[in-house]
Order: C-alpha cells, then sequence, then structure tokens
C-alpha cells in the first residue's frame, strides 16, 4: 500500500519569498513517481512538478522544484519567489509500479500569499 | 501541456434523475482516464479507472450500478450518476493519462454536481 502525509494544513508566506511545502511518502515499490499538484479556488487539477525515483537530479519546473530525499522518504515542493497566484491547495501525489497504477493524494496544503 | 475537457461545469439536477458528465482529452490520446470525487476541503477519492474499450475498475465502496462509467473512445469517457440523491452532491474530476513521457495526468476542470 502506497501513502502519503501532508502534514501542514495550512502555510503563509509573503510576497516574493519562498515556501517549502511537506510532503513524505511510503511504498514498497523500487519505481515509483512523485508528483506536485496546485488546485485553485477555481477547481481545476495543475501539473506542477514530477519526480521519478531513480531521478538522480532533484526536478525543477520554473520557480518549483522538488526537494527529494529518497532514504527520508521525502519530497518537499519549494516554490521560490512566491506570487500572489500562488495562493491555491497544493497536494502531493504519487504513482508506483510503473506508469499503469494509479496516483495516491496527500490531504494537501492550503498556501496563502500575503503581500 | 494536455488538454483535458469536462463538461459540464457544473449542474444542479433534481433527487431521483440521472447526470452524465463528460471527460475528453483535446490533444492526446487516452488509453487510461480515471473519475475522482472531491468533498469541500479534502483531498481528492478515486472512484474508478477507467480503460478504453473494456470494464472500469470500481475502487472499494463505489458502486458501479450508481456510477456508470463508459469509456468507449480514446478521448471520451463519461460518468453517470444514476438516481442521484443529495448525497451525491460534490464536485468530480476526471483525468487522461498521456502514454508517454512518464505517464503524465492531465485534469479536467471538474463538474460540481447539485442534487436538490
Amino acid at each position: 500500500a502506497q501513502k502519503i502525509t501532508q502534514t501542514q494544513p495550512g502555510m503563509f508566506v509573503q510576497e516574493k519569498e519562498a515556501v517549502t511545502l511537506d510532503c513524505t511518502y511510503d511504498t514498497s515499490d523500487q519505481s515509483y513517481g512523485l508528483f506536485w499538484y496546485k488546485q485553485p479556488s477555481s477547481g481545476e487539477m495543475i501539473f506542477l512538478i514530477y519526480q521519478g525515483s531513480y531521478d538522480e537530479q532533484n526536478a525543477t519546473e520554473g520557480r518549483y522544484s522538488l526537494n527529494f530525499q529518497k532514504a527520508r522518504k521525502s519530497a518537499n515542493l519549494v516554490i521560490s519567489a512566491s506570487q500572489l497566484g500562488d495562493s491555491a491547495m497544493y497536494f502531493c501525489a504519487m504513482r508506483g509500479g510503473g506508469t499503469a497504477s494509479k496516483l495516491t493524494f496527500g490531504t494537501g496544503t492550503r498556501l496563502q500569499v500575503t503581500l | 501541456g494536455a488538454v483535458v475537457s469536462q463538461h459540464p461545469s457544473w449542474v444542479i439536477c433534481k433527487s431521483g434523475t440521472s447526470v452524465k458528465i463528460e471527460c475528453r482529452s483535446l490533444d492526446f490520446q487516452a488509453t487510461t482516464m480515471f473519475w475522482y470525487r472531491q468533498f469541500p476541503k479534502q483531498s481528492l477519492m478515486l472512484m474508478a479507472t477507467s480503460n478504453e474499450g473494456s470494464k472500469a475498475t470500481y475502487e472499494q465502496g463505489v458502486e458501479k450500478d450508481k456510477f456508470l462509467i463508459n469509456h468507449a473512445s480514446l478521448t471520451l469517457s463519461t460518468l453517470t450518476v444514476t438516481s442521484a440523491h443529495p448525497e451525491d452532491s460534490s464536485f468530480y474530476i476526471c483525468s487522461a493519462r498521456d502514454s508517454g513521457r512518464f505517464g503524465e495526468q492531465y485534469f479536467g476542470p471538474g463538474t460540481r454536481l447539485t442534487v436538490t
């Protein structure tokens, strides 16, 4: 069984600052993928970043980077230079056992960017 | 990135009626689509996995006779909520898996169903 844990129900960050959203996972699979999605108030799930379990380098996509620590089973999302438009729910998700498997989501973190 | 559309974006129906929600992958073919349900301030709950040309695989606790899923083509999957009741009111989100790269999942904008 796979499990994703997001321990921060809510986070505040000032505009232009960096913020880290925590995510830990548990799986017995050797091959797995980790995802982060953003869900604004409109409800749409927006893909942000992906990290494969065998990727040696941390994934980066623009202002998003994933701090992948395999031994600790953590996959924290770092957002640099926060913008007001970053205010949303953020979900960490995991898929194990190859690309045919389903995603397991964490409970999410609500990020609020302030002036 | 790839686009997944969902229709309708919101629907209000009377108790006892059926509602059909469509999910389309617009610029890629999706052999696998997923249907999720999300309650307010909660995470996404997978309802079923839909494979083109075959029967859907339902998660434990999801009534397959109530939530009918059809994946008729590589770009279209439908979810029909039959004999809807107020407790079926929720936000329903579909997702389509791109067979390329790392099997990235793209999500539709969701459908808010309210049963009165």
